[in-house]
């Protein structure tokens, strides 16, 4: 299966500053979504995004899938940011409901 | 609307036994995977259902097996429990043929192999 690296492994930031996570992948794909697992475990989708630019509030996303990698952005990080990012992708032998995940993104925002 | 909704939310079981574990895809959606989350780590698919039937299964033994029903509800059984079955499990839902690309994802089952 694919391969899905996520970075930095942690980040520690104070409210109101500005972050970047990325994914890279080791083979075309077909689908790329990013979600934030809460504590409580629940992974709320963010963006569905295969390829180019979306923008939904403060977050952010692009994928370049010829270079095979993806950015999402949080601007102005709040508290309520905290959690668990992961990027996940299917490769093109999937169906949609199979997707290969990263270890993830740990994000702790400061008051 | 309901989203994926995922029963129990906590369970404890002893090595060498069998759990069920069940889900309700959200409304309108007839495609449910499953997942396995273990402490650190993204998750990692065990298998997909639709239409009754196993579609794409990920690299686990035989002892996970599934079931859907006519209403798309789904269900993961795990026999001869091991120490390493201790995770979150994870059930997530999809339209098929509309096509609807995000996946969503319940609460899961926390599952505690002693």
């Amino acid at each position: 299966g694919i391969q899905v690296e996520q970075s930095p492994p942690d980040l520690i930031l104070q409210e109101g500053a500005n972050s970047t996570l990325r994914c890279n992948f080791s083979d075309s794909v077909n689908n790329l979504q990013w979600f934030h697992q809460n504590p409580w475990g629940q992974l709320i989708n963010l963006f569905y995004i295969p390829s180019g630019t979306k923008q939904n509030g403060r977050l952010s996303a692009t994928t370049v899938a010829t270079e095979r990698y993806s950015l999402l952005y949080i601007s102005s990080s709040q508290t309520t940011d905290s959690g668990v990012y992961f990027c996940a992708v299917g490769d093109r032998g999937s169906t949609l409901g199979r997707l290969y995940f990263g270890r993830g993104t740990q994000l702790t925002v400061w008051p | 609307d309901a989203g994926v909704t995922q029963s129990p939310t906590h369970l404890i079981k002893t090595r060498g036994q069998q759990v069920t574990l069940r889900c309700s895809p959200k409304s309108g959606h007839d495609t449910v995977s499953w997942y396995q989350q273990a402490l650190g780590q993204g998750p990692q698919f065990i298998f997909q259902y639709y239409e009754e039937e196993e579609r794409q299964r990920g690299n686990f033994p035989d002892r996970f097996s599934g079931h859907q029903f006519p209403n798309y509800s789904s269900e993961l059984n795990v026999n001869a429990l091991l120490l390493g079955d201790s995770a979150l499990y994870l059930c997530a839902s999809n339209h098929r043929v509309l096509g609807i690309e995000k996946l969503f994802f319940g609460s899961g089952t926390q599952l505690s192999v002693l």
